[in-house]
């Protein structure tokens, strides 16, 4: 079954304690994104990697970083949490032809940075 | 930078209702066009896209969206709501040669039996 999926789906931490967030797509796609959901801020852009060793900052990019070592996966980290990193997050993932192409969510993951 | 609108922050109505959903975008070169939906407890899909072409765009379970260029909207329509479509809906634009998509803000439908 195609399908993107993200660990933890649920996450409670504590300010500055490095966490990282795994997704795993099995589409051969090659474009990865991650998201944040905030209620009234809809979704907004983290990062995004166009292939392998790709990446490039989207709209939201301070307090995270990513790396794309391999076409399947693309780890969020955050290497010191804060609580305004307390959200719903979601990878994405679309095929060859970028955010053109139809875009497959994760189920998401909730974070709770105390 | 691209921005989108997404002006009726919670719809309410009831079966039966028509429904217009409202999506403005600021960028005045070519676009990309897209609404996603959210229900309840599930992933975000794609309902439809615009990229070229016709500008009434038919998407997934009935739904429909106009692009109207002169009024940079892309409103989606549903021309007789079911309880089943109770969901977050996101309008979303991916400016020519961008790679990167901006959501808007969602709209909260709850369709009343």
């Amino acid at each position: 079954e195609a399908q993107v999926t993200q660990n933890p789906r649920y996450l409670i931490t504590v300010t500055g304690k490095k966490l990282t967030v795994t997704c795993s797509q099995n589409m051969n796609h090659e474009y990865m994104s991650w998201y944040r959901q905030d209620p009234g801020l809809g979704l907004r852009q983290i990062y995004y990697s166009m292939n392998v060793e790709v990446t490039d900052k989207g709209d939201v990019p301070e307090g995270y970083k990513v790396s794309r070592k391999e076409k399947r996966n693309f780890p969020l980290i955050l290497e010191s949490p804060s609580p305004n990193q307390t959200s719903l997050y979601f990878c994405a993932s679309s095929s060859a032809r970028g955010p053109l192409g139809t875009q497959y969510f994760g189920p998401g993951t909730r974070l709770l940075v105390l | 930078a691209q921005s989108v609108s997404q002006h009726n922050h919670h719809v309410i109505l009831s079966e039966a209702a028509s429904l217009e959903l409202g999506c403005n975008y600021s960028y005045g070169g070519t676009v990309n066009l897209f609404w996603y939906v959210q229900y309840p407890g599930q992933h975000l899909q794609l309902l439809l896209k615009y990229f070229s072409g016709d500008p009434l765009v038919k998407g997934i379970k009935g739904f429909e969206a106009e692009f109207i260029k002169s009024k940079f909207s892309f409103n989606l329509r549903k021309p007789s709501v079911q309880w089943s479509d109770t969901a977050e809906y996101f309008c979303a634009v991916l400016t020519g040669g961008g790679n990167k998509l901006t959501f808007g803000t969602g709209t909260q439908l709850k369709v009343e039996l």
